[in-house]
């Protein structure tokens, strides 16, 4: 009955290769994000999308592309990855305007 | 540009401590805060969400002030527990509803 939840929790790959990670909500929000946590826990948006429309694109590198099959799932693929992406994404959701939620997060290293 | 500060970074108090923990944010135009919670190696739980048009909300131990028009929200922390340890976390949305974090503040409660 996880509200929002994320897969793998862990991710270890090696440098140039393509990886993905999937988010789900259950709650029925119309609005999912993706955000990164570096290394010094400082967390930054990197992507929304609304009703499976891109609505805020970060200046985030094109490497990184969200794909939403439907409003449940919104799922974040990153292409030729560097050592630089290490970190943890966040995934999360909310109705407009609303309460965010997030999901447990997907730690990726990059080696 | 919106820019979130969280003070103090890091706060050790003993158990049984009244405690604040204070956020402040450069553009008032704000439409809510929210406060987060994150344990080490975890995700982040949402506490509190406190709406523009209030000046404060209350959850258990746990009470959220805004105060708009001098740029602060404060979250104070009542009768606190070792089980409190966590990093918390003020954020405020923009005008495309992406969240915008502060730095945070590491809480420990020691018994």
């Amino acid at each position: 009955d996880t509200a929002v939840s994320q897969t793998p929790k862990y991710l270890v790959t090696q440098m140039g290769n393509d990886k993905s990670i999937k988010c789900e909500q259950n709650l029925g929000h119309d609005t999912m994000y993706w955000y990164k946590q570096d290394s010094k826990k400082f967390l930054k948006i990197m992507f929304s999308y609304n009703n499976k429309e891109l609505i805020i694109n970060e200046t985030v590198p094109n490497r990184f592309s969200p794909k939403s099959p439907d409003k449940a799932h919104l799922n974040l693929h990153i292409n030729s990855l560097e050592l630089g992406d290490s970190a943890v994404y966040f995934c999360a959701s909310n109705l407009l305007a609303g309460e965010q939620f997030f999901g447990p997060g997907t730690r990726l290293t990059v080696l | 540009k919106q820019e979130v500060t969280q003070i103090p970074a890091a706060l050790s108090v003993p158990e049984g401590e009244n405690l604040v923990l204070n956020c402040s944010f450069t553009d008032s135009a704000i439409y809510n805060l929210q406060w987060f919670r994150q344990d080490p190696g975890k995700g982040l739980t949402s506490l509190l969400l406190i709406q523009s048009s209030q000046r404060e909300q209350t959850s258990g131990r746990l009470n959220a002030s805004l105060d708009k028009s001098s740029g602060r929200s404060t979250l104070y922390i009542a009768a606190s527990q070792p089980g409190d340890s966590a990093t918390y976390l003020c954020a405020v949305p923009d005008n495309t509803d992406k969240l915008i974090f502060g730095t945070g503040t590491r809480l420990q409660v020691f018994p």
